[in-house]
């Protein structure tokens, strides 16, 4: 009865590999993030889709690339994937495109690339 | 930089005691929020309080927030094991919040 859901929780590839991680909510919720989580816990945005428009589009290479099929469904595609580019991402979801409810976040997926 | 910062960075206490927990803010906001993270977990949001509000109670949770300081407090009283985790205040502003690098609490049985 997951919330938010991502797949996979763990993911090891090599550099220069292409990945996807994905994400899913049953929530009812119409807008969805991606935030990616460095060594040092700090949570940075990297995109923001309601009712699959994106609305937040920070400063991410454009090897990143978020695909929003319907509003229940936020998926990530790597390009090319950098050492940097290992940390954890956070799938989360809200009600309404302003901040003024909490976000229900997924469990993370763990990237290392190597 | 408009991301709060939790202060202190790690506090650890025994098992019955209270817990506090500080996050200060650059800009306005429209409200703040403290979410836990358990390790290797997702964050769960905990309690929003709202920029008009000074107060706000949930069960063992009690946050104030002082606008005008820029501040805002998150305690936890009579502390269990299980509150063991990481603690991110949020502050949100125009479309998006902006998390701090989070207080580390370690409580002691």
């Amino acid at each position: 009865d997951t919330a938010v859901s991502q797949t996979p929780k763990y993911l090891v590839t090599q550099m220069g590999n292409d990945k996807s991680i994905k994400c899913e909510q049953n929530l009812g919720h119409d807008t969805m993030y991606w935030y990616k989580q460095d060594s040092k816990k700090f949570l940075k945005i990297m995109f923001s889709y309601n009712n699959k428009e994106l609305i937040i589009n920070e400063t991410v290479p454009n090897r990143f690339s978020p695909k929003s099929p319907d509003k229940a469904h936020l998926n990530l595609h790597i390009n090319s994937l950098e050492l940097g580019d290992s940390a954890v991402y956070f799938c989360a979801s809200s009600q309404g495109s302003l901040p003024n409810y909490g976000y229900t976040f997924g469990s993370g997926t763990r990237l290392t690339v190597v | 930089s408009q991301q709060g910062e939790e202060d202190p960075q790690a506090l650890s206490i025994q098992e019955g005691e209270n817990a506090t927990m500080n996050c200060s803010y650059k800009t306005s906001i429209n409200n703040l929020q403290w979410y836990r993270q358990n390790s290797g977990r997702g964050l769960v949001h905990l309690i929003l309080i709202r920029s008009n509000e000074r107060e706000k109670h949930s069960g063992r949770l009690r946050v104030t927030l002082d606008t005008s300081k820029k501040s805002s407090s998150l305690l936890i009283t009579a502390s269990r094991a299980a509150d063991t985790a990481s603690y991110f205040c949020a502050t949100g502003t125009g479309n998006q919040f902006y998390f701090g690098t989070g207080t580390s609490l370690t409580v002691i049985p």
